[in-house]
């Protein structure tokens, strides 16, 4: 099993460009989560996905959209890149049965000029 | 709302040494507690959990005691080695109905073990 995967693993984008992060996991597990990692502020959530179909917004949703029209694929989309989002962008999955236990995929380190 | 707070880091010590690393937290329900750990250039594992007042997780020879009278949940071990070089996070996920995936984390403590 490959767990999570990310991609890309590193990215530069000027304001106003769109991007889409990807994630795929093939534990066939039914919840996803997108977190962003900033120094001195541990992970925050962004958005969320209960299975196929479902997504809900977490702490920190403003200027990113997600879908989730399979159980294995949760992409982040940036419409408009701004400075304020560069960070670390990790996806994670985890089961219902132990939602708490999350496995995260590596990172995505984004840069927005 | 529902947060956690970690002691600031960076943290040094020398191999074999002792560690503590501090956590508190503020929830409104009964949550569940747990440290994640993140190597340098990884993702975050889960290290250890607690669902209950006075469990005591453990892992790895970690070890943390969910204290209710203290909201508190922190980490340590008894002899450091400089694999456990990384950033420990304190996380707390709320017990409601459906919020079973979400995930309150604290701002992370460097941990740097010297040989």
């Amino acid at each position: 099993n490959a767990g999570v995967t990310q991609t890309p693993k590193f990215q530069v984008l000027k304001t106003g460009q769109s991007m889409t992060l990807q994630c795929a996991q093939d534990m066939n597990h039914e919840y996803m989560s997108w977190y962003r990692q900033d120094p001195g502020m541990g992970l925050r959530l962004i958005h969320y996905s209960v299975g196929a179909g479902i997504t809900d917004q977490g702490e920190v949703p403003n200027g990113y959209n997600v879908s989730r029209s399979t159980t294995e694929d949760f992409p982040l989309r940036l419409l408009s890149a701004a400075p304020s989002q560069t960070s670390v962008y990790f996806c994670a999955s985890s089961r219902p049965q132990s939602s708490y236990e999350q496995y995260f995929g590596p990172g995505t380190r984004l840069t927005v000029t | 709302g529902d947060s956690v707070t970690q002691m600031e880091g960076p943290v040094t010590l020398s191999e074999e040494a002792f560690l503590t690393i501090n956590c508190t937290y503020t929830a409104t329900g009964y949550p569940s507690l747990f440290w994640y750990v993140q190597y340098p250039g990884e993702g975050l594992q889960l290290l250890l959990k607690a669902t209950k007042a006075d469990d005591k997780g453990s892992n790895k020879g970690f070890e943390a005691t969910y204290r209710k009278e203290t909201t508190s949940f922190h980490l340590e071990k008894g002899s450091v080695q400089v694999s456990d070089s990384a950033v420990y996070f304190c996380a707390l996920s709320d017990s409601g109905e459906g919020r079973g995936n979400k995930l309150v984390f604290g701002a992370g403590t460097i941990l740097r073990v010297k040989s």
